[in-house]
């Protein structure tokens, strides 16, 4: 039913290069959201947007940024990436209509 | 968002009814339950939500008392692809507040 895509899946990475984790969904929505989250723990929320270019910070203070140039497309960037980025990394999607949140399947970040 | 309290981990024989309760005591009137779940390490998944009345969808029931301070969710036959944690949310429909705060969450196990 979604149509919220994330790319890489997986991702291993040296410390100190540059990433991107891209995130785009067909479905129009407005709102889009970052999450990160460890193995089994609680999902923190590091960034929202309520549309073209909108961008806030979440509960958890994160090195990230992100951009949202166009309403599809929300990708988070690590300037330099260190071993305490790894983690599981979550984008989601809402539209003002329908409140239901959809996620994608997730980015895998390992930085050695 | 109100703050919701749900036991840590519980089991299920598969086949049976999983009931999975959720405290909400400081819910305020426009605030909406949510459930979602979330299999393995892949991105959350929506169940149902409600407000007051008892709701019913292709997945599961939602059970809200009249004061609306607690919920129970239920599986009615549950399955081994049931397995997954649970995350009960109470959060107003509009999202006023961006900072959905997941929690913890129930991790249901399905025994075979």
């Amino acid at each position: 039913e979604a149509d919220i895509y994330q790319t890489p899946r997986y991702l291993v990475i040296g410390t100190g290069k540059k990433i991107t984790l891209e995130c785009s969904q067909t479905m129009g929505h407005d709102k889009m959201y970052w999450y990160q989250q460890d193995p089994g723990m609680e999902l923190h929320l590091i960034h929202y947007s309520y549309g073209v270019n909108s961008t806030e910070k979440g509960d958890l203070s994160s090195e990230s940024t992100v951009s949202r140039i166009r309403t599809e497309h929300f990708p988070l960037t690590l300037e330099s990436a260190r071993p305490s980025h790894t983690s599981q990394y979550l984008c989601a999607s809402r539209g003002t209509v329908n409140e239901k949140l959809f996620f994608g399947s997730g980015t895998q970040l390992s930085v050695l | 968002d109100a703050k919701t309290t749900q036991p840590t981990s519980m089991d299920c024989a598969e086949g049976r009814a999983a009931n999975l309760p959720c405290n909400h005591s400081t819910i305020s009137g426009n605030e909406y339950v949510y459930w979602y779940r979330q299999i393995h390490s892949q991105g959350p998944q929506y169940i149902i939500h409600g407000l007051k009345n008892n709701e019913t969808n292709e997945m599961a029931s939602l059970i809200i008392t009249e004061d609306r301070k607690s919920s129970t969710l239920i599986l009615p036959h549950a399955t081994l692809r049931d397995t997954a944690v649970y995350y009960c949310i109470a959060s107003p429909t509009n999202f006023g507040n961006e900072k959905l705060t997941f929690g913890t969450g129930t991790r249901l196990t399905i025994i075979p």
